[in-house]
């Protein structure tokens, strides 16, 4: 069964760039018709999405967010990753790893990344 | 962009009621419509996608139906797991941009 893991700092600070990665584990990445992508989640809010990447390597971002974002896939870890750049207080958040397939269909435990100095 | 927007934000209920939840579209997602489940501290669980099939596992007792702009989530019989936060989240066609309701609060009465 199809499994995500994130992973990365728990704490950057504002202006830097925010890094994460996530491991697939139970299937291949470059799978073909599947999609990954991250979703955050701010304490006590809502979800937004921030990006996909499909398996053709065809990126998609969130409107708000696209001139900051970076998704990428790494076949030969079984890996893809976020980069957010220029990070403010507002990027704290639960940023959680998703595969989709009908809708966002499997999603990674989440990991916690505070935004301070 | 596409604003999703659910009701009621709480919904009190009892075990063994059926509960209703609302999530209505800006402009028409055609069938591009999901639902999630999230208990406290833990990630999101797909419910429902395409507005009215169930994912892998979902129980029956969870429907959804609807298209265009007005979209419903039941619940026929709740059960103690039952309560918790429920989202809904709609794909826009072409450029794929996706973006969720506010959610709806399930609480026990």
């Amino acid at each position: 069964q199809l499994q995500l893991q994130e992973s990365g700092p728990g704490l950057v600070k504002p202006s830097e760039t925010l890094s994460l990665t996530c491991t697939v584990s139970g299937g291949s990445i470059s799978s073909s018709s599947y999609y990954w992508g991250w979703i955050r989640q701010p304490p006590g809010k809502g979800l937004e999405w921030i990006g996909s990447i499909y398996y053709s390597g065809s990126t998609y971002y969130n409107p708000s967010l696209k001139s900051r974002v970076t998704i990428s896939v790494d076949t030969s870890k079984n890996q893809f990753s976020l980069k957010l750049s220029s990070v403010t207080a507002a990027d704290t958040a639960v940023y959680y790893c998703i595969y989709s397939n009908d809708a966002f269909d499997i999603w990674g435990q989440g990991t916690m990344v505070t935004v301070s100095s | 962009e596409i604003v999703l927007t659910q009701s009621p934000a709480t919904l009190s209920l009892s075990p063994g009621e059926r509960a209703t939840l609302s999530c209505r579209a800006s402009q028409s997602v055609s069938s591009y419509l999901a639902w999630y489940q999230q208990k406290p501290g833990q990630a999101p669980r797909l419910l429902i996608y395409d507005a009215s099939n169930r994912a892998t596992g979902i129980p029956a007792r969870f429907s959804g139906s609807g298209s265009g702009t007005d979209f419903t989530l039941t619940i026929s019989s709740l059960e103690p797991e039952d309560f918790a936060v429920y989202y809904c989240q709609q794909r826009s066609n072409w450029p794929p941009e996706y973006t969720f309701g506010q959610g709806t609060k399930l609480e026990i009465k």
